[in-house]
C-alpha cells in the first residue's frame, strides 16, 4: 500500500499525559499536512510541512502541540499535557505541492489517529 | 458567517435517484476546490476536483459558479454504495495550500 500511513489508529490516555503520533505521507509528495476533526463537523487545519520546513500553524495549534518532519519524509505530531478538549481524530495527508498544476494540490489522507482523553 | 457553508442534511433518497448538494464559500479570493467523500469514522477520500468549467466523473458532475461564491455536485443514479457524508472543500489563496472544509451533507440511499 503506498498511501499515506499513521500510526497508531487508536489512542486512549488519561488527562496530562503526552502522547506523540506518526505520519508517513506519499513517498513522492513532498507537503505534508496535519487536520483534526471532531465529531460533526469537518477536518480542521493544524500545520503544514514544505519538506523539512514548518511553513504555517493554525492558531488551533497551541503551544502544547508540536509537530515535525525531521528529513522531510515522516512527521510527528506531540500533543503534551493532553486535556479532554483534546480528543479528536488527527488527520494526516500529503501532496505534491505547487507546480502550476491543480491536481498537485490534491491532498491525499491517511485513516488518521483518534485520541481519547480520560 | 463559515467560510464553507453546506446544508448538513440528511438527504434521504432511493436508489436511482439523482441528488444535488450545494456549498457557499465565503472567500471571493479563493483558486481550488474539491468534493471530498467522507464514510463513518473514515478518512476523507478526494472524489473529484472542481474546475471553473464543470466537470463530470462517471455519475459525477462538479460545478463552479465564482460570481455567487458557490459549488455543486451532482450525483445522478445514485446507489447503495454512495451513502456517505460530502465535505465541499475549499483551497483559500494565500493559504499554502490549507484546505478549508465544510461541515458535510449526509446522503443517505434507501432500497
Amino acid at each position: 500500500d503506498t498511501g499515506v500511513s499513521q500510526d497508531p489508529r487508536h489512542k486512549i490516555t488519561k488527562r496530562g499525559q503526552n502522547v506523540t503520533f506518526r505520519c508517513d505521507p506519499i513517498s513522492e509528495h513532498n507537503r505534508l499536512y496535519w487536520y483534526r476533526q471532531t465529531l460533526g463537523q469537518g477536518p480542521e487545519f493544524l500545520t503544514y510541512f514544505q519538506n523539512e520546513a514548518q511553513l504555517e500553524k493554525s492558531r488551533l495549534l497551541s503551544d502544547r502541540f508540536s509537530a515535525e518532519r525531521p528529513k522531510g519524509s515522516f512527521s510527528t505530531l506531540e500533543i503534551q499535557r493532553t486535556e479532554q478538549g483534546d480528543s479528536a481524530m488527527y488527520l494526516c495527508a500529503s501532496s505534491f505541492g505547487t507546480s502550476g498544476s491543480k491536481s498537485y494540490n490534491e491532498q491525499f489522507f491517511g485513516p488518521g489517529t483518534r485520541l481519547t482523553v480520560l | 458567517r463559515k467560510e464553507v457553508e453546506q446544508d448538513p442534511g440528511p438527504f434521504n433518497v432511493p436508489e436511482g435517484a439523482t441528488v444535488a448538494f450545494n456549498c457557499t464559500y465565503s472567500n471571493s479570493a479563493s483558486q481550488s476546490f474539491f468534493w471530498y467523500r467522507q464514510d463513518c469514522r473514515k478518512e476523507p477520500k478526494l472524489l473529484m476536483s472542481v474546475y471553473s468549467s464543470g466537470n463530470e466523473d462517471g455519475r459525477f458532475t462538479a460545478q463552479l459558479n465564482r460570481a455567487s461564491q458557490y459549488i455543486s455536485l451532482l450525483i445522478r443514479d445514485s446507489k447503495l454504495s454512495d451513502s456517505a457524508t460530502y465535505l465541499c472543500v475549499v483551497n483559500p489563496t494565500g493559504g499554502g495550500n490549507k484546505l478549508t472544509f465544510g461541515t458535510g451533507t449526509q446522503l443517505k440511499v434507501e432500497l
